[in-house]
């Protein structure tokens, strides 16, 4: 099992600008969620997602949009990228259930001008 | 508002030593206690605490919860440069299996 992979790892954008980070696991996860870490902030939530076709917000979506499509895939889309977004993004699943972990990917870094 | 607080904000220490990491938790509909040790790249899992498990141990690392005063500590014994990272708190409530995070412990270990 690959696990959960994310991709790009590294992302510089102008002011403006739109883009997709990338996110999938192969461990036919129920639970699927995007966080993001800045200096001395933990993780905040952004958006999660208990399955295929539902989403819900986290503590700050705004800015961000998600589908689910499938269980494996969970994209995450900046509409018009801010240097407020600039930050370390991860994405995590669980299986859900009581006794559940959650399992982080890699994380990707954007940078935005 | 449910909310997760971690302290000290950063510790530190000298190998050998032993350090203690609080959380404590506001969250209602609790449904368990998490600690993840994050270095430089992604958080990984160091250990699961419920209503039916409050109490884990591995090796130098060990962690109680009490949910009467509603927190948790980390204990990590005769501390090695390794165990310089992050430490993470996290509570998750029953519904939709949402994560509530700490802002972290920063642990700098010397030798």
């Amino acid at each position: 099992n690959a696990g959960v992979t994310q991709t790009p790892k590294f992302q510089v954008l102008k002011t403006g600008q739109s883009m997709t980070l990338q996110c999938a696991q192969d461990m036919n996860h129920e639970y699927m969620s995007w966080y993001r870490q800045d200096p001395g902030m933990g993780l905040r939530l952004i958006h999660y997602s208990v399955g295929a076709g539902i989403t819900d917000q986290g503590e700050v979506p705004n800015g961000y949009n998600v589908s689910r499509s499938t269980t494996e895939d969970f994209p995450l889309r900046l509409l018009s990228a801010a240097p407020s977004q600039t930050s370390v993004y991860f994405c995590a699943s669980s299986y859900g259930g009581r006794e559940s972990e959650q399992y982080f990917g890699p994380g990707t870094r954007l940078t935005v001008t | 508002e449910d909310k997760v607080v971690q302290s000290p904000l950063s510790l530190v220490v000298h190998e050998g030593d032993t350090v203690t990491l609080n959380c404590s938790y506001e969250v209602t509909n609790f449904r368990s206690l998490l600690w993840y040790k994050q270095e430089k790249k992604a958080p990984t899992f160091l250990f699961m605490l419920t209503s039916s498990g409050i109490e884990k141990k591995s090796g130098r690392l060990s962690s109680i919860l009490d949910k009467k005063e509603l927190f948790s500590i980390l204990n990590i014994t005769a501390t090695q440069t390794g165990d310089s990272a992050i430490y993470l708190c996290a509570v998750v409530r029953y519904n939709f299996n949402k994560f509530y995070f700490g802002s972290g412990t920063k642990l700098n270990v010397k030798p």
